[in-house]
């Protein structure tokens, strides 16, 4: 397998900032997608990143680092809603898609 | 504006039955994917296809057929279902390539018995 590893559970307070990490193996990597996922929903389309290096998008942030095959989401000024699961899914060999077993963030006032 | 549908949302069936799980996407999207997720697994990949008429193996095919007669369709049946195929499935699909953004269905839960 890839061995995708990502923290199981986060706990963040609103108003704060959350980075949940992702690590992965290089081998015929590609690029690295961020999925978010409510409860009971389908997955939803948070970040694709090819290059190193961060990439901003309103108040989520998401990096990469392709040599030490580690990646992180950072969440700013959190909200109730951000209460979800995140999915670290990297591409391999550009046709292979595979998911951590995501990290479940709960967001507390 | 439909996106991406499934049907049904829920399925109980018993084991040894062949089930079909229908996705249907009004994009005209080239890329179509089916995904199982369990617990502690994660989303897996089944199989994916390209365009009409062209499927791929994911991660996890055993046990799953998939077709795409038209771009729009892309149904995945279980020939002879078994308990390990209890999850919930995902249909997703993408513009032109593995690498756009997938838009996802919203799932199928399928129980055998």
């Amino acid at each position: 397998g890839q061995n995708i590893d990502q923290p199981t559970e986060m706990t963040a307070t609103e108003g704060a900032i959350v980075q949940i990490n992702c690590t992965y193996q290089t081998s015929g990597f590609n690029g690295l997608f961020w999925y978010q996922q409510h409860a009971g929903e389908a997955p939803t389309f948070l970040s694709y990143n090819v290059l190193d290096g961060l990439e901003e998008k309103g108040r989520f942030s998401s990096f990469l680092s392709r040599s030490k095959g580690y990646s992180y989401l950072l969440l700013k000024e959190l909200q109730m809603k951000d209460s979800a699961s995140y999915l670290c899914a990297p591409l391999y060999n550009n046709n292979d898609m595979r998911f951590g077993a995501g990290t479940r963030l709960t967001v507390k006032p | 504006d439909a996106g991406i549908t499934q049907s049904p949302r829920y399925k109980i069936t018993e084991t040894g039955r062949q089930v079909t799980l229908m996705c249907h996407q009004t994009w005209s999207h080239s890329y179509m994917f089916w995904y199982r997720q369990d617990l502690g697994h994660g989303l897996r990949l089944i199989y994916y296809s390209a365009a009409a008429d062209i499927t791929d193996k994911g991660e996890v095919p055993d046990g799953y057929v998939v077709s795409r007669s038209k771009t729009e369709n892309f149904p995945l049946t279980l020939e002879s279902a078994t308990r390990s195929q209890t999850s919930v499935y995902f249909c997703a699909s993408s513009e032109h390539t593995m690498t756009d953004t997938q838009y996802f269905g919203p799932g199928t839960r399928l129980t055998v018995l």
